[in-house]
């Protein structure tokens, strides 16, 4: 079974350019993450998506982060404008809804350095 | 809210010898509670995880959990590490209705030879 995919794997950008990062989750897993691991932290939760629906989106930054997942597989994350806090490993996850057991599967991450 | 605390940043243990890691948790409901593991450029690997019944659980690459509702902790053990067990460790905590996670800062594990 393939896990989650994620791309690009490494991304360096200037401060105030925009960025994309893309999530294909495990085939069926109605449910996806996107985390924010910033380093020596753990992962923050900043949207959750069930199918093409927002669950949770509470720790967002929305005035310079999207997200959508418009066909409820595959997903994407923006940031526009790029900040230097936003340095970080982004993690995409997925697991099925409606189980009681909600392990998530993670993808590798995409690591953004914002110079 | 729920939260994780993880008090050591960083352990350095000796390839064979045991290990432990500490993690206390705030729940307000009955809580899920896992262990992920992170080695460098990779994602989180599941190791273990707690939903109810025995308090001690058996997770892969011989590690092993309890969890201990009256002090609101899930410790990671492992009897002998091994020098691929140098990694970063996450505990997190979740719930039966809730699909949030909210993980600990991590524990870095050293093992020297």
């Amino acid at each position: 079974e393939a896990g989650v995919a994620q791309s690009p794997r490494y991304k360096i950008i200037e401060k105030r350019q925009s960025v994309a990062f893309w999530c294909n989750p495990i085939s069926g897993h109605a449910t996806l993450y996107w985390y924010q691991q910033i380093l020596g932290q753990g992962p923050k939760l900043l949207i959750q998506f069930q199918n093409n629906g927002v669950v949770d989106d509470s720790q967002l930054p929305k005035d310079r982060f999207s997200a959508e997942r418009l066909k409820g597989v595959d997903s994407t994350l923006k940031i526009q404008p790029a900040k230097l806090e936003d340095s970080a490993v982004y993690l995409c996850a997925s697991t099925t809804w409606g189980s009681k057991y909600n392990e998530q599967f993670f993808g590798p991450g995409t690591r953004l350095t914002v110079l | 809210a729920q939260s994780v605390t993880q008090p050591d940043i960083h352990i350095t243990v000796s390839e064979g010898a045991s290990l432990e890691l500490r993690c206390n948790y705030s729940y307000g409901a009955t809580p899920y509670l896992f262990w992920y593991v992170q080695s460098p450029g990779q994602g989180l690997q599941l190791l273990l995880k707690y939903f109810s019944g025995d308090t001690l659980v058996q997770g892969i690459k011989g590690f092993e959990a309890e969890f201990k509702r009256s002090q609101s902790s899930f410790n990671l053990r492992k009897p002998s590490v091994h020098w691929s067990d140098a990694a970063e460790y996450f505990c997190a905590v979740g719930g039966e209705n809730d699909y949030k996670l909210s993980f600990g800062a991590g524990t870095t594990v050293t093992v020297r030879a």
